[in-house]
């Protein structure tokens, strides 16, 4: 069974720092991976999603790496901001990348110190 | 637009009570889901619909039953309610296609049982 797992739980930087959270995942036969961000009290919103073939996805200060072969995924915030306070979650499908839903992680929390 | 609503955003009600939460998404996705996240953070499937056809139903107590009356709307009606059926819980949407889509979430709604 799929179980992904994100590194760290917590993270408080000062603005302007650049970051990397992790995520692992224990079965890499995965159509793709996504990385969403939830705001307290709110749902949560889709940042990338990088399908298997790819090896990364860009968004504005965004870059999200996908290393099948070894079970990991980066998510690497450029020049953070006080906005990006948020808890980061990574998911990959449970199989097929159809109507199978989602195993996510536990999430990073972070913090950026104005 | 909201693009995946729900509601309630909250719900307060006491033991052995029967609710409903509904969820409708206007983006015209096939795939539909409900996701729980407890009070430690951790987001899990509960359901997932496809073109309004049970697909995915985790080991949830049949106290929880999904109806999807149309391909837009995936409601959750819980009967008799129990103390460890508070949490957040979180429609959400996808367009299913091989090698998997972005899943839109509503903002949750956070029920309450006391």
């Amino acid at each position: 069974k799929q179980e992904v797992t994100q590194i760290p739980a917590a993270l408080s930087v000062p603005e302007g720092e650049n970051l990397v959270l992790n995520c692992s995942f224990t079965d890499s036969a995965i159509y793709n991976l996504q990385w969403f961000r939830q705001d307290p009290g709110k749902g949560l919103t889709s940042l990338l999603l990088i399908q298997s073939s790819q090896r990364e996805q860009t968004s504005g200060r965004l870059n999200a790496s996908l290393d099948k072969s070894s079970g990991r995924s980066t998510l690497y915030i450029a020049a953070s901001q006080p906005g990006d306070s948020a808890t980061y979650l990574c998911a990959v499908p449970d199989s097929g990348g159809g109507a199978d839903g989602l195993t996510f992680g536990k999430g990073t929390h972070l913090i950026i110190q104005p | 637009d909201t693009a995946v609503s729900q509601t309630p955003k909250y719900l307060v009600t006491q033991m052995g009570n029967d609710k409903s939460i509904k969820c409708e998404q206007n983006l015209g996705h096939d795939t539909m889901y409900w996701y729980k996240q407890d009070s430690k953070k951790f987001l899990k499937i509960m359901f997932s619909y496809n073109n309004k056809e049970l697909i995915i139903n985790e080991t949830v107590p049949n106290r929880f039953s999904p109806k999807s009356p149309d391909k837009a709307h995936l409601n959750l009606h819980i009967n008799s309610l129990e103390l460890g059926d508070s949490a957040v819980y979180f429609c959400a949407s996808s367009q299913v296609l091989r090698g998997g889509s972005p899943l839109h979430f509503g903002n949750g709604t956070r029920l309450t049982v006391t």
